[in-house]
């Protein structure tokens, strides 16, 4: 049982490209997130879903696309890398966000650090 | 907007001790769910304990506590006995809509 992987767990990129980190859960997992980590301002949540065919915007989406074709893939998008999008990038997943006993309680990945120099 | 806020950056206290973090929230529900998750330098999100609005009771698991104040929207966490693994970041979490939003985080020292 892997629980959510994260690839690639390191990248650098130049201003202007693009690139895909990806995210993969094998517990049946409904909902899934992207956070991104900077000193100081904690983790900031870029995208959600709460079911394959289902996304939605979090607090920074802006230079970020994702979409949830299944229910074990997550895929998180930069169009054109910034040196702004340098960060440590979480995927998360959960049965259900709230409702149950285990409410709030996300899966973390093991991180991806992107540098866009 | 929902808002959480940790204003402690950073603490550090000798091993036994014990140590209070601080958080407070901003929210116009009546119900909702509150967290603290701890990040060792491992980086590995893990979830510490967990409290339920409605609930007057204050949540323990075992060495970990919050101190619950629902009028105040503060929610602060106490680590009793604390250990050298307990050394991390410690963020609050808050349940807006679909969404679980962090605090700044609060970087813990342990000493021996």
């Amino acid at each position: 049982n892997a629980g959510v992987t994260q690839t690639p767990k390191f990248q650098v990129l130049k201003t202007g490209q693009s690139m895909t980190l990806q995210c993969a859960q094998d517990m049946n997992h409904e909902y899934m997130s992207w956070y991104r980590q900077d000193p100081g301002m904690g983790l900031r949540l870029i995208h959600y879903s709460v079911g394959a065919g289902i996304t939605d915007q979090g607090e920074v989406p802006n230079g970020y696309n994702v979409s949830r074709s299944t229910t074990e893939d997550f895929p998180l998008r930069l169009l054109s890398a910034a040196p702004s999008q340098t960060s440590v990038y979480f995927c998360a997943s959960s049965y259900f966000l709230a409702g149950g006993p285990r409410t709030g309680e996300l899966f973390f990945g093991e991180g991806s650090r992107l540098t866009v120099l | 907007a929902q808002t959480v806020t940790q204003s402690q950056p950073e603490m550090s206290v000798q091993e036994a001790e014990t140590v209070t973090l601080s958080c407070t929230y901003d929210t116009s529900e009546n119900n909702y769910y509150l967290f603290w998750y701890k990040q060792p330098p491992s980086r590995q999100m893990i979830l510490v304990i967990r409290q339920e609005a409605y609930k007057q009771q204050n949540a323990t698991e075992n060495r970990f506590s919050v101190n619950f104040q629902k009028a105040a929207k503060s929610f602060s966490l106490k680590i009793s006995d604390s250990q050298l693994g307990d050394t991390a970041m410690y963020f609050c979490a808050f349940i807006e809509a679909q969404k679980l939003v962090f605090g700044q985080g609060t970087r813990l020292t342990i000493n021996p």
